[in-house]
């Protein structure tokens, strides 16, 4: 079983700024990795698969990079509906399927 | 578009059994693996269960292994979580997710919630 780590656990970032979050796998991968973003009373919204390719519709200051066990989503000049919690998901190894803890950021 | 319409969620007594329904519509059902994923109050999210496109195979996390069913019905465009034996550690929002090609899931609905109290 493949677990995910996420680090850190809550950033703070004043918007306009850039966040960049982490998620590790225990087990290389490949880029199997998708990011997801999730508001209060909504549900998880795809932002990143493979890696580094963009879902519909996501505006381009979302970014992803890496492969085998370390994995990065960056978002450029952070706007206002960007504080939320994020999550990774490892899909290489896909049963069982595995979310990271999340990472929270929210406004310095 | 592509929608996920959960429903038959609600408070349920431990030991009691409770059917979540998904509701799909926008495209063609039957050619995708659908997933449950739920969310305990304040915690993280939690993969459930998926059932393969031709509902031939289902897979189930170590938590609900033997109480939960995952099953389709495809002429109604329907994903199904049959819970038995219901534990107030299943309390949670309750997701059905689309489950893409390359694995990851890009349509999920709004979410059930479902609340395990005496």
């Amino acid at each position: 079983e493949i677990v995910l780590t996420q680090s850190p656990a809550t950033l703070s970032v004043s918007p306009g700024e850039t966040a960049s979050l982490s998620c590790r796998t225990s087990q290389t991968i490949s880029t199997n990795l998708a990011w997801y973003q999730q508001k209060p009373g909504q549900a998880p919204r795809l932002l990143i698969y493979a890696s580094s390719t963009r879902a519909t519709g996501v505006p381009a200051r979302f970014s992803g990079s890496g492969s085998g066990t370390e994995f990065t989503l960056t978002i450029s000049s952070l706007q206002s509906e960007d504080f939320a919690v994020y999550y990774c998901h490892q899909y290489n190894n896909w049963l069982p399927v595995a979310f990271g803890p999340g990472t929270k950021v929210d406004v310095k | 578009q592509v929608q996920l319409v959960e429903s038959g969620g609600g408070v349920v007594q431990p030991g009691r059994s409770l059917r979540l329904s998904c509701a799909a519509s926008g495209f063609t059902f039957n050619i995708y693996a659908m997933h449950w994923v739920r969310q305990a109050p304040g915690k993280g999210l939690e993969w459930v269960a998926v059932i393969s496109y031709d509902g031939r195979n289902q897979y189930y996390a170590d938590s609900v292994k033997g109480r939960f069913t995952i099953s389709r019905d495809k002429s109604k465009n329907t994903l199904y979580l049959q819970m038995e034996s219901l534990r107030p550690e299943d309390t949670a929002v309750y997701y059905c997710a689309r489950g893409e090609n390359g694995g990851e899931f890009a349509y999920w609905g709004q979410g059930a919630l479902v609340t395990v109290s005496s």
